[in-house]
């Protein structure tokens, strides 16, 4: 079975600065791994998956994520924070092999943006 | 652009009470899902559903819970007789054929009192 560990439920980081949201995953199989935003009072938007292309995803809003193997890792990352990003992050990953399999989320993180 | 929608986007019900929430997903998107968010934990599965049947569900989605596509664009969860821990945040989500991401609905927020 699936799981996924996000290091630090709340992160703060200053505007401008990088950040950096951990994740961690386990599965049997090579996985399918995604990241989530959600804003206050709205649904889950995806940020960016990856699923066994490149290990260095790009997403919308100037994320991107690292898909590491060898510390079985999927870190999202943003050189310049702004206020807008301000939300909780959530990481995904759904075992490899099937495309339509349920999403096993971790426990989200919370990012604060300081002026 | 396309998107998944749920209403009502609040319900309030009572213990013991059937309700029916509702979604209409992305129209030619053919996998169907059910999530939900209890306050201050993480985002659960409950069921996925394709071809007019279920093709997995977790632990939680036990026969007080039931899904049905009536007709071609509605996706509904019905939970037959509400319990206070039922009480959390609904999310629906389509994908499609041959694709892995997952695109989800605003939610509907349960209050079981």
């Amino acid at each position: 079975a699936q799981s996924v560990t996000q290091l630090g439920s709340h992160v703060s980081v200053s505007e401008g600065a990088l950040v950096l949201l951990r994740c961690n995953y386990s599965s049997s199989v090579p996985p399918y791994l995604f990241w989530y935003v959600q804003y206050p009072n709205q649904g889950l938007q995806l940020l960016l998956k990856y699923t066994s292309a490149a290990t260095l995803v790009k997403g919308i809003n100037g994320f991107e994520a690292e898909f590491k193997k060898s510390e079985t890792s999927f870190h999202l990352t943003k050189p310049s924070a702004h206020m807008s990003d301000a939300a909780e992050y959530f990481c995904a990953v759904i075992a490899g092999g099937t495309s339509y399999g349920k999403l096993t989320f971790g426990q989200g993180t919370i990012l604060t943006v300081h002026p | 652009e396309p998107e998944v929608t749920q209403t009502p986007s609040h319900q309030v019900t009572q213990m013991g009470q059937e309700v029916i929430l509702r979604c209409v997903p992305i129209s030619n998107h053919l996998y169907f899902y059910w999530y939900r968010q209890i306050l201050g934990q993480k985002v659960e599965f409950l069921v996925s559903f394709y071809n007019n049947e279920i093709s997995e569900k977790s632990e939680i989605f036990d026969d007080q819970f039931s899904v049905e596509r009536p007709d071609g664009s509605n996706f509904t969860l019905k939970i037959r007789s509400t319990k206070l821990e039922d009480s959390a945040m609904y999310f629906c989500a389509s994908s499609a054929e041959g694709t892995t991401e997952q695109y989800f609905g605003p939610g509907t927020r349960l209050t079981v009192t």
